[in-house]
């Protein structure tokens, strides 16, 4: 089957540092991932999508890597900042790209 | 513009009643998704509709669930004779087109607290 696997555990980083979350998947590489956010009591929203042929792609302080040696995706936060504290969800296109995956999400909190 | 909407955004009824929520996607989307969230799990897949026809309704978790679409607009997810582990949120998306290129766009939720 077609997982998506994030670290379950919150990561806690100090206000101006890089926060890095890690998703790594299973079975065939899809051709694309897409990174959300998802703050308390509202819906994911949508961040970014990197393409199998995209090594890296940005926006303003995000960063996401897509490495399909290591079927692994990285995404970075930069001067992190306390608004930046929510969970982040990455997902995979399944069932013949008719539906998607998403991961359990890490929760970031940014300390000031 | 608006985006999607969903009502009620909490309900709570009793185990072995039936309950409807109800999503509003964004206007001109052919795609709409239904999405389960429990307490400390991931986003659980339901249900996608293209336009009104659902062509995948391998997520649906018992054949007390069920959802339509009418117009190509609004959807009703229906759950009868609620369980208590039916409780979870429970979250519309829709994209323009279809799953594969294009983004979706989620609604707030429903919270459905069954007792």
């Amino acid at each position: 089957s077609q997982k998506i696997e994030q670290n379950s555990e919150a990561l806690n980083i100090q206000e101006g540092k890089t926060a890095t979350l890690t998703c790594n998947y299973t079975n065939y590489s899809p051709a694309y991932l897409q990174w959300y956010r998802q703050d308390p009591g509202r819906g994911p929203v949508f961040l970014l999508l990197i393409r199998e042929n995209e090594k890296e792609k940005r926006k303003e302080r995000l960063k996401v890597t897509f490495d399909t040696t290591l079927k692994q995706s990285l995404f970075h936060i930069t001067a992190s900042q306390p608004a930046d504290s929510a969970t982040y969800l990455c997902a995979r296109p399944t069932g013949g790209y008719q539906k998607v995956t998403f991961g359990i999400g890490t929760k970031l909190q940014v300390i000031p | 513009g608006a985006g999607v909407s969903q009502s009620p955004s909490n309900k709570v009824t009793e185990k072995g009643k039936d309950v409807e929520l109800r999503c509003d996607p964004i206007s001109g989307h052919t795609a709409l998704y239904w999405y389960r969230q429990s307490l400390g799990q991931g986003l659980e897949f339901l249900i996608y509709f293209q336009g009104n026809s659902a062509p995948d309704k391998s997520g649906l978790p018992s054949d007390r669930f069920s959802a339509e679409r009418t117009g190509g607009s609004v959807s009703t997810l229906t759950i009868q004779r609620t369980q208590q582990e039916d409780s979870a949120v429970y979250l519309c998306a829709s994209s323009v087109e279809r799953v594969g290129t294009d983004t979706q766009y989620f609604g707030p939720g429903t919270r459905l607290t069954v007792l």
